[in-house]
């Protein structure tokens, strides 16, 4: 098994500039996260899907959308990039939406907006 | 509010010397309290987790934290610190009596440990 992977690992990108960051996951896991990592911060969550065909705003979702393409896969939309996201963007996964659940986190993408 | 501190930005240790990495939390109820681990270039990994019962806790790689309700800690701690443990280190915490889901994470502790 692989685990939660993510797609590109690293990405420049120029202010107003649109991308899609991938995830997907392959434990059959319900629920789905995207966070962001920022130097002297804990993650904070973006967006979470705690089942497949729903989606949630986080604690910092401006700038972003998602869609959970399906069980497996979980994509974080930048419409209009900004410098303020410049950050390293985390997807996790957890086989139900519970507070006990452990989450399991892909390798990360580094994101770099000029 | 719901929060989580990690008092120190860094933590040095010899090899072989015992660790702890300090974590205290402000939850309205009662808490779910997580540690995981960041290698470099990598995602958190999982290190364990209180959710109820005894409250000192097993983990992976020989650790293990220690769930003080009345000091509103959960110290993660080693016997002994490998070269190999060097990495940033997150506690997480929930309220369990919030409906649905939200995890605060602290800043992180960098923990180095010198051969």
């Amino acid at each position: 098994n692989a685990g939660v992977t993510q797609t590109p690992k690293f990405q420049v990108l120029k202010t107003g500039q649109s991308m899609t960051l991938q995830c997907a996951q392959d434990m059959n896991h319900n629920s789905m996260y995207w966070y962001r990592q920022d130097p002297g911060m804990g993650l904070r969550l973006i967006y979470y899907s705690a089942s497949e065909g729903t989606t949630d705003k986080g604690e910092v979702p401006n700038g972003y959308n998602v869609s959970r393409l399906n069980k497996r896969e979980f994509s974080l939309r930048l419409e209009s990039a900004a410098p303020s996201q410049t950050s390293v963007y985390f997807c996790a996964s957890s086989e139900n939406f519970s507070n006990q659940e452990t989450q399991y986190f892909g390798p990360g993408t580094r994101l770099l907006v000029l | 509010a719901q929060s989580v501190a990690q008092p120190e930005d860094q933590v040095n240790v010899a090899e072989g010397n015992p660790l702890t990495v300090k974590c205290t939390y402000s939850v309205s109820g009662n808490p779910y309290l997580f540690w995981y681990v960041q290698y470099p270039n990598r995602g958190l990994q999982f290190l364990l987790k209180y959710i109820t019962g005894d409250n000192l806790v097993k983990g992976s790689y020989g650790f293990e934290a220690e769930f003080n309700k009345s000091q509103t800690s959960f110290h993660l701690k080693k016997p002994s610190a490998l070269v190999s443990d060097s990495a940033l280190y997150f506690c997480a915490v929930r309220d369990r009596n919030t409906g649905g889901f939200k995890t605060i994470f602290g800043a992180g502790t960098r923990l180095f440990v010198k051969a």
